[in-house]
């Protein structure tokens, strides 16, 4: 079975703190993608990532970077947190892009205070 | 870009009865469209897909709809258990030149009864 998890369940940090999210998969996934998941706004994908050192902006970059420094880790990064980045963040990986499965990881909750 | 909407909201349903989730999409050239269910405390995951050269698929007591003219797919589950309790997220992926993004409607939380 793919697994994907994701460094921390919850996370709370104050504003205008770096914050770090990762995630790891397992399944030697080419591709590799961060969402958010907000109430009544479904998943929104903030970037994603088909190659090492290689990466795309979703529909919601702003105030986010990526790194993808080997195959089956990428990174999520906050520069400076803010309270409307207070939301559920997900992680999720696939073989094959578009139309391919994407699988998911169980979630981080960040809250910024 | 591509839109997706997503309805109802929130479904509450009596065990046994059916459900049905309906979404709508906006770019007519979107040619996938899967449906994820996430459970709670953990993150979705797909239960069944469409493409556009099909009209239905069944799965045991799931069922995906897709009328690509009125740009419209549906989900449709019998027989329901509480297990079903869940989120459902629709979803579309237009051509690969629109790029490798899922665009995901806005969630349905379902409630099944017992």
């Amino acid at each position: 079975d793919v697994k994907v998890t994701q460094s921390s369940r919850y996370l709370v940090k104050r504003t205008g703190e770096k914050v770090f999210l990762e995630c790891v998969q397992d399944m030697d996934h080419e591709n590799m993608f961060w969402y958010r998941q907000d109430p009544g706004l479904g998943l929104r994908l903030i970037y994603f990532s088909y190659d090492v050192k290689m990466k795309e902006k979703g529909d919601i970059p702003e105030g986010y970077s990526v790194s993808r420094e080997k195959k089956e880790r990428f990174s999520l990064i906050l520069e400076s947190a803010s309270t409307n980045q207070t939301s559920m963040y997900l992680c999720a990986s696939s073989l094959t892009s578009g139309r391919g499965e994407q699988y998911f990881g169980p979630g981080t909750r960040l809250t910024v205070t | 870009g591509e839109n997706v909407e997503q309805h109802p909201s929130t479904l509450s349903v009596q065990e046994g009865d059916s459900a049905v989730i309906k979404c709508t999409y906006s770019d007519s050239a979107s040619n996938y469209f899967p449906w994820y269910k996430q459970e709670l405390g953990k993150g979705p995951q797909l239960i069944i897909d469409i493409r556009s050269n099909v009209g239905e698929k069944k799965d045991q007591r799931i069922a995906v709809t897709l009328n690509k003219t009125a740009k419209h797919f549906s989900l449709h589950i019998t027989e329901t258990q509480p297990e079903d309790s869940a989120v459902y997220f629709c979803a579309a992926y237009p051509t690969e030149a629109a790029g490798n993004k899922l665009t995901f409607g806005g969630g349905t939380r379902v409630l099944v009864k017992p």
